[in-house]
């Protein structure tokens, strides 16, 4: 199965600064089959990002995300309060279906 | 609005047996693939099962391998509702279990419910 690794495990960040988060695969993600997901405390994950780039309906534009091949990364430009949360890429290129351990982006 | 409403977690003995539901709406569900994923303290996101929606290609069920013979997924479309039939529950089946909509990425969730496997 596919292994995604996601650093770093927590950041420490202010609103307002920008974050990039990284998710590496242990092999190649066919058609770019990763999407990024927010989950806060005691909700269930919200779709961001699917193929890699694509913002999911509604979300914000200070969220986008790039990558290929191994290398995948979501990157939010102005870190607004509600953006402190949990974040986990998946994906579904092969099956099963894998997720990262996520990143906690908490407020400094 | 989509929306996914689940139900029928709780406490269960170990060796026991617990069904949860998914209740759709706001989408076309007979024709989607849907998903049962759980999260555990502790641990990742894992993908339990998914079903095909009618109308696929390819008719499909998918279970995770520790499920694999415990776990039984279905669906009703005529009430828009998927399940998820759990027997034999083992301690690490403990964890907060999502229906999701899709088999790809998953664009709409339900709340989750909490199963808890102890004695």
């Amino acid at each position: 199965e596919i292994v995604l690794t996601q650093s770093p495990g927590t950041l420490s960040l202010s609103p307002g600064e920008r974050v990039t988060l990284s998710c590496r695969a242990s092999e190649s993600i066919s058609n770019n089959y990763l999407a990024w997901y927010q989950q806060r405390p005691g909700l269930p994950p919200r779709l961001l990002i699917y193929d890699a780039s694509h913002r999911a309906p509604g979300v914000p534009d200070r969220f986008g995300a790039s990558g290929s091949g191994t290398v995948f990364t979501l990157t939010i430009s102005r870190l607004a309060p509600d953006d402190f949360a949990f974040y986990f890429c998946q994906q579904y290129s092969g099956s099963p279906r894998t997720f990262g351990q996520g990143t906690t982006l908490e407020s400094k | 609005e989509l929306q996914l409403l689940q139900s029928g977690g709780g406490l269960v003995p170990p060796g026991g047996s617990l069904t949860l539901s998914c209740a759709a709406s706001g989408f076309n569900f007979t024709k989607q693939a849907m998903s049962w994923l759980r999260q555990a303290p502790g641990r990742g996101l894992e993908w339990v099962s998914a079903i095909s929606g009618s109308g696929s290609r390819v008719d499909f069920t998918y279970y995770e391998q520790s499920v694999r013979g415990r776990f039984l997924t279905s669906r009703d479309n005529s009430k828009n509702t998927l399940y998820l039939q759990m027997n034999s529950l083992r301690a690490e089946d403990t964890a907060i279990y999502y229906c999701a909509k899709g088999r790809s990425f998953l664009d709409v969730w339900g709340r989750g419910t909490t199963v808890i496997v102890s004695a």
